[in-house]
């Protein structure tokens, strides 16, 4: 079992519409959870990082933590299509040395 | 604020031969990470460095890859010999400290693509 699942996608909406990205993971040690953008080409971006439970909002991004359920998500409100890019959850903890595990990214289109 | 900066941006070569990357990073971060990324995959990391010295090279195929950080700024990853699944975005990361690092920034990346 992977440390961290991430449904690949492709994904693909409406400029305007809510877009729910998820991952879900195995190991509850797992304390910080961050959501990365990638544009095609280019390196990683950090967009939201969250520690242990609960939401963050910034903008139009919100990203939710469910430890219980080992979940998390990033939602988008208002999409536009400059949001078109992949989506990757990244997690750590102390005892695994702060060591990231990614998912596999989920791919975003926004259609104007 | 300078980001971290990579070279070369994409390189091609035949299996078995040797290919070196070169990372910079941003100016004050004292640990340096290499991530590779194969295609339609998270990145992996290979190597975690806290200034000098090796934090973590466990995920890192030592039988032909090398990576070395002198004195505690710029940092080289070689593969010698390569093989045809090698073919990935090799990524240079930083961070200003280990603990509760979790804004990691990225460079853009090395593409390489062994035939």
């Amino acid at each position: 079992q992977k440390e961290v699942e991430q449904d690949p996608g492709p994904l693909s909406v409406p400029e305007g519409a809510i877009v729910s990205l998820n991952c879900t993971y195995s190991n509850s040690a797992f304390q910080y959870f961050m959501w990365y953008r990638q544009y095609s080409r280019k390196g990683p971006e950090l967009l939201m990082y969250t520690y242990s439970s609960g939401n963050k909002e910034d903008g139009r991004f919100t990203a939710q933590v469910d430890k219980s359920s080992k979940y998390i998500s990033l939602f988008i409100r208002d999409s536009q299509p400059s949001d078109s890019a992949t989506y990757l959850c990244a997690m750590s903890a102390f005892d695994t040395g702060n060591q990231f595990y990614f998912g596999t990214g989920t791919s975003l289109t926004v259609i104007p | 604020e300078a980001g971290v900066a990579q070279s070369p941006r994409y390189k091609i070569i035949e299996k078995r031969q040797s290919v070196a990357f070169w990372c910079n990073p941003i100016s004050g971060h004292a640990t340096l990470y290499w991530y590779q990324q194969i295609l339609g995959q998270g990145p992996k990391l290979l190597i975690q460095f806290q200034n000098n010295g090796v934090v973590d090279d466990s995920q890192l195929p030592k039988d032909r890859f090398s990576a070395e950080r002198l004195k505690g700024v710029d940092s080289t990853l070689k593969i010698q010999p390569a093989k045809l699944e090698d073919s990935a975005v090799y990524l240079c990361a930083s961070s200003l400290e280990r603990v509760g690092a979790y804004e990691q920034y990225f460079g853009p990346g090395t593409r390489l693509t062994v035939t």
